[in-house]
């Protein structure tokens, strides 16, 4: 079983629609989970991290986090075709602060204009 | 967010020879950095984490020798990349971590390094 498994894709959804990006992780003892969008031939940027089980938003942006089903997702609402890239769901090995990030390997997102 | 660059952010080489890339932390001091590697469409793969002051912790299947980390203060660590061959040629992402405004802590990416090996 992978430590972070993410549905590669390609999502494509209209312009305007809300986007739904899922991530599941097998670490139960994980405590800080991230949102990391990439556009081709670029780095990964941080667009958001969740610590508490619930939702946590930011803009158009909409962290989910359910700590009992082991399981993270993203809502982008409003979708753009800025949006268009790959999301990379990452979860923190272990306990917070102590290790590095498992990466899963990325939802592919088109935003239909 | 926290600002990480990275140098040279393109390199061209020929085959044995060896390349230095450069990651630095801008406006924040990060104990830890990270050393990815990432193949065209595929994931992030971590290499090894890089702590100040002290050696390297290599994933398994990378080779310490080949690719020699070096995090000589809070802001740098560089990544040489030794007897390069076509094979190593791949995109190169450094991270570095900093506490969050929650106070856990974020790792951010620099721009990555394009290695091409000829």
């Amino acid at each position: 079983q992978k430590e972070v498994e993410q549905n590669s894709g390609p999502l494509s959804v209209p312009e305007g629609a809300i986007a739904s990006l899922n991530c599941t992780y097998s670490d139960r003892v994980s405590q800080s989970f991230f949102w990391y969008r990439q556009y081709s031939g670029k780095s990964p940027e941080l667009i958001m991290s969740i610590y508490s089980n619930g939702d946590k938003e930011d803009g158009r942006f909409t962290a989910q986090l359910n700590k009992a089903s082991q399981y993270v997702s993203l809502l982008i609402r409003d979708s753009q075709p800025s949006d268009s890239a790959t999301y990379l769901c990452a979860v923190e090995r272990g306990q917070t602060g102590a290790n590095n990030l498992f990466f899963g390997t990325g939802t592919r997102l088109t935003v239909i204009p | 967010g926290a600002v990480v660059s990275q140098h040279p952010s393109w390199v061209i080489c020929k085959s044995g020879t060896s390349v230095k890339i450069e990651c630095r932390s801008l406006d924040f001091q990060a104990t830890t950095m990270f050393w990815y590697r990432q193949f065209p469409k595929q994931s992030l793969m971590l290499m090894a984490t890089s702590n100040e002051g002290s050696k390297a912790t290599y994933e398994q299947g990378v080779e310490k020798d080949k690719f020699l980390i070096n995090h000589a203060s809070l802001t740098l660590s560089t990544l040489t990349v030794t007897s390069a061959h076509p094979e190593d040629s791949s995109f190169y992402i450094c991270s570095a971590r900093t506490s969050g405004r929650t106070g856990a802590y974020e790792q951010y990416f620099g721009p990555g390094t394009r290695l091409t090996v000829t």
